[in-house]
């Protein structure tokens, strides 16, 4: 079975300012992807960022960029920069070769002037 | 090219009534999921579905629920006799077929249900 543990239910950054989100997993498998996404009021479930486990090289997209330890099976989000516009809920999630995603339960993001 | 596409928006169901929600995947894809958000929780693995096959349906409750991608038009995703308990928004997503690897899967916007 997959796990993905999202331990801050909520954060707050300031605008401009650099965040980290946390998130651990646990897979049986050699061969997986992890993602994070974002769901704003909208509800719209949108990709920020992927990584392939068998990459060593950390994921960058933009102001957004992972720290991936797949020793430590930790996936953390660094969010640069931070805009107003990037409040909302930030939820992990994991793939193997099931197909299916495992997503953790999310941390919510608050932007602050 | 239109991305993944449910119907409806919003669907509002009393008890004991069936509720239909519909997903067309983006164009040439032949991999369909369906997962569940309750209110504060993330999204739960349902079911997953290519063309007139059921591959895993490990998430979805024994009663009540089914689900089926046929040959021609969309997923469908069928709740019998709704309760309370089911109302939350279902989730769509797509990806397509790949030969070994994993693929990227294209969410909804998704079906808010309700049960009143």
């Amino acid at each position: 079975a997959q796990t993905v543990t999202q331990s801050q239910p909520e954060m707050s950054v300031q605008e401009a300012e650099t965040v980290t989100l946390s998130c651990t997993y646990d897979t049986s498998e050699s061969d997986y992807y992890l993602f994070w996404y974002k769901q704003p009021p909208s509800r719209q479930m949108i990709l920020v960022i992927r990584q392939e486990a068998y990459k060593q090289q950390n994921a960058t997209e933009n102001r957004f960029s992972v720290n991936f330890q797949k020793a430590a099976k930790s996936f953390s989000l660094k969010i640069s920069d931070s805009q107003l516009g990037d409040a909302a809920m930030y939820f992990c999630a994991l793939t193997g070769t099931a197909s299916k995603l495992t997503f953790g339960t999310g941390t919510r993001l608050q932007v602050t002037l | 090219n239109a991305g993944v596409m449910q119907n409806p928006r919003h669907l509002v169901r009393r008890r004991g009534q069936e509720a239909r929600l519909r997903c067309s995947p983006m164009k040439g894809h032949s991999h369909v999921y369906w997962y569940r958000q309750l209110p504060e929780e993330g999204l739960k693995f349902m079911v997953y579905l290519q063309k007139e096959n059921i591959i895993d349906e490990s998430g979805m409750p024994k009663e009540r629920f089914s689900a089926e991608f046929p040959k021609e038009g969309p997923s469908i995703l069928r709740i019998q006799q709704v309760v309370r308990g089911d109302s939350a928004a279902y989730f769509c997503a797509s990806s397509p077929l790949l030969q070994g690897g994993i693929a990227e899967a294209f969410f909804g916007q998704g079906t808010r249900l309700t049960v009143v």
